[in-house]
C-alpha cells in the first residue's frame, strides 16, 4: 500500500513570496491533515479534512494561508505572501473515517521550507 | 496543550532494551494511547497504539499500567537505527488529530 505521497520536498523561496505543497493521501482515507513543524517542536495541526470538507482551521493563519481539498483526495496548501517564520516542514497526514475504532494516522515525509 | 508527560531525552546502548515512559494521568475512557517516532528528517512514523491491554507489534512493545495513568513503550533490542524522537500521545477512536508534545529523545549508543 502506498503512503502518503508529499511534494515537493525541498523548497526556499524569499519572503512575501507565494508557495504551494501538494498532498496525496493514503487511497481511500477520508480525513486529510496539514501538520506545520517548527525546527525543535513536535508538529502542530493546521487544518484538518473530512473528505472535501474543513472540519477544522482554528490554527490556520487566514490571512496568508489556505488550504484546499476539492474532490476529496488530493490536497494543497498554499502560504501568500511568505513571512520568516514560516520556515517549517508542512506534513500532511490521512486516516480512514471516523467509526473505525482507533483509526491510525499515516504521515507523508513532509516537505520542507525556508523562507530567506 | 498534549496530555501527556515525557522526559526530553534518554540514552540507551545497542542491543539492549530501550523503556520509554508516558505519563496520562488524565485520560479518559475512551482514549487510546499511541506511540509515534520522528527519525530526523522524516515526517512522524506510527509505532504503535492500545486501549488498556498491552499491545505488542513487530516494532515494539506497549505495557500500559491498569489505571491506564501511565504507559511505557519498549524496543527490545534497540540499534542505532531507533535513535530518534518518541511521542505518546492519548487520542480518542475518532476523527481527532493527534496533539503533539515535546516528545523524548532517544539516543542509542554504540
Amino acid at each position: 500500500e502506498a503512503g502518503v505521497a508529499q511534494s515537493p520536498r525541498y523548497k526556499i523561496i524569499e519572503k512575501r513570496q507565494s508557495v504551494a505543497f501538494w498532498c496525496n493521501p493514503i487511497s481511500g482515507h477520508a480525513t486529510l491533515y496539514w501538520y506545520q513543524q517548527i525546527l525543535g517542536q513536535g508538529p502542530k495541526l493546521l487544518i484538518q479534512f473530512q473528505n472535501n470538507g474543513v472540519v477544522d482551521d482554528s490554527q490556520l493563519p487566514k490571512d496568508r494561508f489556505s488550504a484546499e481539498r476539492l474532490k476529496g483526495v488530493d490536497s494543497t496548501l498554499k502560504i501568500q505572501p511568505a513571512k520568516l517564520e514560516d520556515s517549517a516542514v508542512y506534513l500532511c497526514a490521512s486516516s480512514r473515517s471516523a467509526g473505525h475504532s482507533g483509526n491510525t494516522i499515516y504521515f507523508g515525509e513532509g516537505s520542507w521550507l525556508t523562507v530567506v | 496543550d498534549a496530555k501527556t508527560t515525557q522526559p526530553p531525552s534518554m540514552d540507551c546502548a545497542e542491543g539492549r532494551a530501550a523503556n520509554l515512559p508516558c505519563n496520562h494521568s488524565t485520560i479518559s475512557g475512551n482514549e487510546y494511547v499511541y506511540w509515534y517516532r520522528q527519525i530526523h528528517s522524516q515526517g512522524p512514523q506510527y509505532i504503535i497504539h492500545g486501549l488498556k491491554n498491552n499491545e505488542t507489534n513487530e516494532m515494539a512493545s506497549l505495557i500500559i499500567t491498569e489505571d491506564r495513568k501511565s504507559s511505557t513503550l519498549i524496543l527490545p533490542h534497540a540499534t542505532l537505527r531507533d535513535t530518534a524522537v518518541y511521542y505518546c500521545i492519548v487520542r480518542n477512536s475518532g476523527n481527532t488529530p493527534l496533539v503533539f508534545g515535546k516528545g523524548t529523545r532517544l539516543s542509542v549508543i554504540a
